[in-house]
């Protein structure tokens, strides 16, 4: 069973990066015509598209943050990473990562990101 | 970038009764790549349907969807207590992909 887990560091300054890091477990992010995606929700409020990344590296990134977003992939240790520079407390979310097909159909469970001095 | 318009915001309901959530986009969304998700609090959203109207793994059947171009419907045919959650739809037919602003199903 396929399953996504986020990891990173839960509090990160402002005008710092954030780094997060999706590990795929229970099949390899290689082997399915899929796109893996960062999705973030701030608190309170919907969901919002980040970025996605196919397995070759190919990516494609929400306009609103694409200046600041870096997504990739490390298909050696089955996960793909986010990126997102010079981050506000605007920036403060849980932060998903998803397999992206036919809709996203498995997510990690979530990692709250505080953007905080 | 298309915009999608979920409504009403907040749908009062008994169980037992049927859900009707809409969704509107701005512009046709391309071979309804139209999905539908589940929410409840502290968790991660849930994948029910794809494609407008295709049900995704193990979604109980009282789930379906609805609808092309810019009207979609998702419809709750029995509420069920665990059913009482946000619903999100979403576009993924182009880029950027986005998500509506969500209904609340909750119990009244």
């Amino acid at each position: 069973q396929l399953q996504l887990q986020e990891s990173g560091p839960g509090l990160v300054k402002p005008s710092e990066t954030l780094s997060l890091t999706c590990t795929v477990s229970g099949g390899s992010i290689s082997s399915s015509n899929n796109y893996w995606g960062w999705i973030r929700q701030p608190p309170g409020k919907g969901l919002e598209w980040i970025g996605s990344i196919y397995y070759s590296g190919s990516t494609y990134y929400n306009p609103s943050l694409k200046s600041r977003v870096t997504i990739s992939v490390d298909t050696s240790k089955n996960q793909f990473s986010l990126k997102l520079s010079s981050v506000t407390a605007a920036d403060t979310a849980v932060y998903y990562c998803a397999r992206s097909g036919d809709g996203m159909d498995v997510w990690g469970q979530g990692t709250t990101v505080t953007v905080s001095s | 970038e298309i915009v999608l318009t979920q409504s009403p915001g907040t749908l009062s309901l008994s169980p037992g009764e049927r859900a009707t959530l809409s969704c509107r986009a701005s512009q046709s969304v391309s071979s309804s790549y139209l999905a539908w998700y589940q929410q409840k609090p502290g968790q991660a959203p849930r994948l029910l349907i794809y494609g407008a109207s295709s049900r995704a793994t193990g979604i109980p059947d009282r789930f379906s969807g609805s609808g092309s171009g810019t009207d979609f419907t998702l419809t709750i045919s029995r509420l069920e207590p665990e059913d009482f959650a946000v619903y999100y739809c979403q576009q993924y037919g182009n880029s950027p992909l986005t998500f509506g602003g969500g209904t609340k199903v909750e119990i009244k």
